[in-house]
């Protein structure tokens, strides 16, 4: 079954750093483009960055610099570093596989940054 | 930056009515447009992707249209099931993918 299980969610204090993970299941996340989605508390949907098959990285503006996408080939797992934290990347992270469009997310992993 | 626009953004409809969502790119985008499904809690569901192909097991009632800067979501036949939030995206560049702002369908 193609599936992906995000982790790494919790509470962070601004300015505080985390690390999330996707595990990838049913199919190889290094032959996809992968990518992360947010949603903030009754908001829309936020694409933050995506990673190419071939490993080229690319980033939101409103996340440039603070995060880095990544991915571990051996464990079949895609990983968000979010560096820096503001009060306004508090949200839900998702992962997805990018083929045609995103058609496999995860549940989702909830960040919270508040002090 | 290319920016979407949905509208309306609440739409108020009842099971059986033919609804339609509209979106709008700030530029040229060809048919590089999805449609997805969120409903509260739940991850979205991918609907449609370049502009008019149903992703497999959704069902035939949905379908989209358009390329350029226009496109449509339609819902023929309302079902108690549809009764959620849509979004558009563009993916024209993977690099700088962009969402709608979203329309909510809600029980009239």
């Amino acid at each position: 079954e193609v599936q992906l299980v995000e982790s790494g969610g919790g509470l962070v204090q601004p300015g505080g750093s985390l690390r999330l993970s996707c595990a990838a299941s049913g199919f190889t996340v290094s032959s996809n483009y992968m990518s992360w989605v947010r949603q903030a508390p009754g908001k829309g949907l936020e694409w933050v960055s995506v990673i190419y098959s071939g490993g080229s990285t690319y980033y939101a503006d409103s996340v440039k610099g603070r995060f880095t996408i990544s991915r571990d080939n051996s464990k079949n797992t895609l990983y968000l570093q979010m560096n820096s934290l503001r009060a306004e990347d508090t949200a839900v992270y998702y992962c997805a596989r990018v083929s045609a469009a995103m058609d496999v997310w995860g549940k989702g992993t909830t960040v919270t940054v508040s002090s | 930056d290319i920016q979407m626009t949905q509208s309306p953004s609440t739409l108020s409809a009842s099971v059986g009515d033919r609804v339609t969502i509209t979106c709008r790119a700030s530029q040229s985008i060809s048919s590089w447009l999805a449609w997805y499904q969120q409903k509260p809690g739940k991850a979205p569901k991918l609907l449609i992707y370049k502009a008019s192909s149903l992703e497999s097991g959704v069902p035939s009632r949905f379908s989209g249209s358009g390329s350029g800067t226009e496109f449509t979501l339609t819902i023929s036949s309302l079902q108690p099931d549809d009764f959620a939030t849509y979004y558009c995206q563009q993916y024209n560049s993977y690099s700088e993918i962009t969402f709608g702002q979203g329309t909510r369908l809600e029980i009239k």
